[in-house]
């Protein structure tokens, strides 16, 4: 049972440029949620998608979408990077059903720099 | 606003000693508490999840507590081990909010 997966693992990028980070949920899990973990903070919530739609959002700009496929996998979005931006993306799944008491598992993350 | 806070930022022990690590929240309306090991550079693994109806959670060698109307949460570990070296998070599940609020963590160093 393959747990939450994201890609890339690594990446660079150059300031102004734009990103695409991917997850696959858990399986059997039809929510998807992005935070960013910016170095020695706690990760902070962007938005969270369930069938297919922006859910809620955190305190991010416009600059940061995602969107959510029929098969639950997802995409975070971060446009005209800034050098702020750097920071683990961690993408977390879970079950609606179980929405406010089910447990959230996270990925692997994936680790951005921008310079 | 919720505000997650851990205390302290970091620890150090000796292997076998048992430990307490403490977690504060602001706003008692929580639907669960859950606590996280992160690894340097890895992403979270989920340790234990207490329902805001719950006392206490236990696995293995940890146990965590919860206390909703004083703000807090304890995760204790038993026996110390160097392999529990890790950043140990937690984080509340508001009412009005499908997010988690973290802490800044607790970076623990257990020495062989």
């Amino acid at each position: 049972d393959a747990g939450v997966t994201q890609s890339p693992t690594h990446l660079i990028k150059t300031r102004g440029q734009q990103v695409t980070l991917r997850c696959s949920p858990k399986s059997g899990h039809d929510t998807v949620s992005w935070y960013q973990q910016a170095l020695g903070q706690g990760p902070q919530f962007i938005f969270q998608y369930y069938e297919e739609e922006e859910r809620q959002r955190g305190n991010f700009p416009d600059r940061f979408s995602g969107h959510q496929f029929p098969n639950y996998s997802s995409e975070l979005n971060v446009n005209a990077l800034l050098l702020g931006d750097s920071a683990l993306y961690l993408c977390a799944s879970s079950l609606v059903q179980i929405r406010n008491t089910g447990e959230l598992f996270f990925g692997e993350g994936s680790r951005l720099t921008v310079l | 606003k919720q505000e997650v806070t851990q205390i302290p930022a970091a620890l150090s022990v000796p292997e076998g000693e048992n430990l307490v690590l403490n977690c504060s929240f602001t706003d008692s309306a929580i639907y669960n508490l859950q606590w996280f090991r992160q690894d340097p550079g890895k992403g979270l693994t989920s340790l234990l999840l207490i329902q805001s109806s719950q006392r206490e959670q236990t696995s293995g060698r940890l146990n965590a507590s919860l206390d909703k109307s004083s703000g807090r949460s304890t995760l204790y570990i038993a026996a110390s081990q160097p392999g529990d070296s890790a950043t140990y998070l937690c984080a509340v599940r508001g009412g009005a909010t499908n997010k988690l609020i973290f802490g800044t963590g607790t970076l623990l160093a257990v020495q062989p």
